[in-house]
């Protein structure tokens, strides 16, 4: 009964390197969301998918940054050109329906450094 | 668009006492509260919510209190434990949409 994924745990990257950070939902759960955490702040909201479908993608930046769940396989955040001001921990959250009231499970966050 | 805000950052308090985390949340539409607890290296982790029909729920040792009327809400947590030091943090969402978190309150349990 694993909660949700993510891997890597850690991830360092220079600068203009690409960053790929994955996220297996909970077994039964077809909602996936992303959020990023900066030090000492809360959770910002990035995008929520759904198994092949971007839902809502309002707080993902519209440069460099791109997100799927595919049909098969895990969802994918991917960063291209990575800048300083992308450290920060990424979490995911899967829920078995759509909305905060059917219950995010959130994983334990890929923390990327941008060297 | 939703602005949620704590009003202290940092939170001390002594073993065996009671703790009280407050947060400030703006949009008058929202109706689902949850708080979330976040220790050093994980996930948020979910402690209790509340639906805007409610004005209190009870959990083992916490209670959440929403006051819709000044749109505040608050944690409390009874008897603290040091295994309750950890970041805190209120969310909010307006019916399916996303959650909107504050920004934290860092709970320091004294021994």
């Amino acid at each position: 009964n694993a909660g949700v994924m993510q891997n890597p745990r850690h991830l360092v990257r220079r600068r203009g390197q690409e960053a790929r950070l994955r996220c297996s939902p909970m077994k039964g759960h077809s909602h996936v969301y992303w959020y990023r955490q900066l030090p000492e702040e809360g959770l910002k909201f990035m995008v929520y998918l759904q198994k092949e479908n971007i839902i809502d993608e309002s707080g993902m930046p519209k440069e460099r940054f791109s997100a799927e769940f595919p049909k098969e396989g895990p969802s994918i955040l991917r960063i291209q050109q990575v800048v300083r001001g992308d450290s920060a921990a990424y979490f995911c959250a899967s829920s078995p329906s759509t909305g905060p009231v059917y219950g995010y499970t959130f994983g334990s966050g890929t923390r990327l450094t941008v060297v | 668009g939703e602005s949620v805000g704590l009003h202290l950052p940092t939170l001390s308090v002594q073993e065996g006492d009671n703790s009280i985390i407050n947060c400030a949340y703006s949009n008058s539409a929202s109706d689902y509260f949850i708080w979330y607890k976040q220790e050093s290296g994980k996930g948020p982790q979910f402690i209790i919510d509340i639906r805007s029909n409610m004005d209190k729920r009870q959990g083992q040792r916490v209670t959440v209190l929403l006051n819709k009327t000044v749109k505040h809400l608050s944690l409390q947590i009874a008897a603290t434990q040091p295994g309750d030091s950890a970041v805190y943090f209120c969310a909010v969402a307006t019916g399916a949409n996303n959650l909107f978190f504050g920004t934290g309150t860092r709970l320091t349990v004294i021994p």
